[in-house]
């Protein structure tokens, strides 16, 4: 089975901006769960969705959010970008429940200007 | 909120010595304790992973250990090599269905 895939890979953008990332889970796995990644600050869960509904939801602002489509896939938005915002953002995908293995994606890497 | 820590922050050792990386929860109702590497510029992978009714597991050169009531777990990595060196997060399922991450130990091994 192919892996997990993220797009776009890299992106640059500017404060108040808005960003949408992708996330293609494996073939058969209907959990997805995406993390910000920063230096020293480990990964921090955002959010996750299974069957077209958020499960679960980390401590981060209304400015992120997200969505599942019918084949799983994924998108989380940014809105108004600051540059705190600058991470990894990485989504796992796991056939269930988060509590499972999760296969991680291999990252959007988005730096705010 | 829910809380896991993880400790050291970074780890050095020799090849060949053994490492252990040691992690404490909040949630009690906490019961998966999976443990990930993270080589550099790469993915988090799984390397092994625990359930609350088992109190140790093993898979080679890897170990994870659970105590319930102290609420913490522990990675052990006997007989280390250079290809070990790489940051190691530890993670609880949380009573919500999410997983929540340690802040990840830096280890190196010198050959």
């Amino acid at each position: 089975k192919a892996g997990v895939t993220q797009t776009p890979r890299y992106l640059i953008k500017t404060r108040g901006q808005q960003v949408t990332l992708s996330c293609s889970p494996i073939s058969g796995h209907r959990s997805v769960s995406w993390y910000q990644q920063t230096p020293g600050q480990g990964l921090q869960f955002l959010f996750e969705y299974f069957s077209e509904t958020q499960r679960n939801k980390g401590n981060f602002p209304g400015r992120f959010s997200g969505r599942q489509f019918s084949n799983s896939r994924s998108e989380m938005n940014v809105s108004t970008l600051e540059l705190g915002d600058s991470a990894l953002y990485l989504c796992a995908s796991s056939p269930l429940d988060s509590q499972e293995t999760q296969y991680f994606g291999p990252g959007t890497r988005l730096l705010v200007l | 909120g829910e809380n896991v820590e993880q400790h050291p922050s970074t780890l050095s050792v020799q090849e060949g010595d053994s490492a252990v990386i040691k992690c404490t929860y909040s949630d009690s109702a906490s019961n998966y304790f999976p443990w990930y590497k993270q080589e550099l510029g790469k993915r988090p992978q799984l390397i092994i992973d625990i359930r609350s009714n088992v109190g140790e597991k093993k898979d080679q050169r890897i170990a994870v250990t659970l105590n319930k009531t102290a609420k913490h777990f522990s990675l052990h990595i006997t007989e280390t090599q250079p290809e070990d060196s790489a940051v190691y997060f530890c993670a609880a399922g949380g009573s919500q269905g999410n997983l929540i991450f340690g802040k990840g130990t830096k280890l190196s091994v010198k050959p």
